[in-house]
């Protein structure tokens, strides 16, 4: 079973850069959520979707932007990487409605911002 | 903004050894959630507690939930080395359903 799958694993950018960070999960969960984690400062929620179509905003939403087009997917976008951006984001899933529910992470993708 | 504080910051045993490791918040909890995650890898599920002064056991992990609902624990008995790894608790912020927080995580490493 391939659970939450993320991609790149590594990325290297430069300041003012854009990418995308991709995530995708084969267990149909309508909620999924992309998390960063810092050194000391645990995991942060950046922003959420409860399903196609429907998107929020976590604890730290600035300089990322989200759609969710399809139920498998949920890419997280940063539009002009800063250093500040610098971070291994995480991407995770759950069924809906269970708010105790497990959250299924993937592997996560480590980002450098030069 | 509601706080989880996790103590200690890190926590560096041997193996055979017994440990504690805290989860307080500043409001109180709807329900408490347990993460384990290893190096490398994403959290992973331990064990959801809901009612007050609930508690879990896992093998040799015991989960316990405060009275108030405003802390929780989590002791190891006899430590071993595949223990080690960073210890997360989470909950819902402000009893939205949608938006799991977490603390800022108790690093562990067992020694042989």
């Amino acid at each position: 079973n391939a659970g939450v799958t993320q991609t790149p694993k590594f990325q290297v950018l430069k300041t003012g850069q854009s990418m995308t960070l991709q995530c995708a999960q084969d267990m149909n969960h309508e909620y999924m959520s992309w998390y960063r984690q810092d050194p000391g400062m645990g995991l942060r929620l950046i922003h959420y979707s409860v399903g196609a179509g429907i998107t929020d905003q976590g604890e730290v939403p600035n300089g990322y932007n989200v759609s969710r087009s399809t139920t498998e997917d949920f890419p997280l976008r940063l539009l002009s990487a800063a250093p500040s951006q610098t971070s291994v984001y995480f991407c995770a899933s759950r069924l809906p409605g269970l708010a105790s529910g497990e959250l299924f992470f993937g592997e996560g993708s480590r980002l450098t911002v030069l | 903004t509601q706080l989880l504080e996790q103590s200690p910051q890190f926590l560096s045993i041997q193996e055979g050894e017994n440990l504690t490791v805290y989860c307080n918040s500043s409001s109180v909890f709807s329900s408490l959630q347990w993460y384990r995650q290893e190096p490398g890898e994403g959290p992973v599920l331990l064990v959801t507690v809901v009612t007050g002064g609930e508690v879990k056991k896992l093998k040799r992990l015991t989960f316990q939930f405060g009275d108030a609902r405003k802390d929780s624990s989590l002791h190891i008995t006899a430590a071993q080395p595949g223990d080690t790894g960073l210890y997360l608790c989470a909950e819902q912020y402000g009893g939205a359903t949608n938006k799991l927080i977490f603390g800022t995580g108790t690093l562990l490493a067992v020694q042989p």
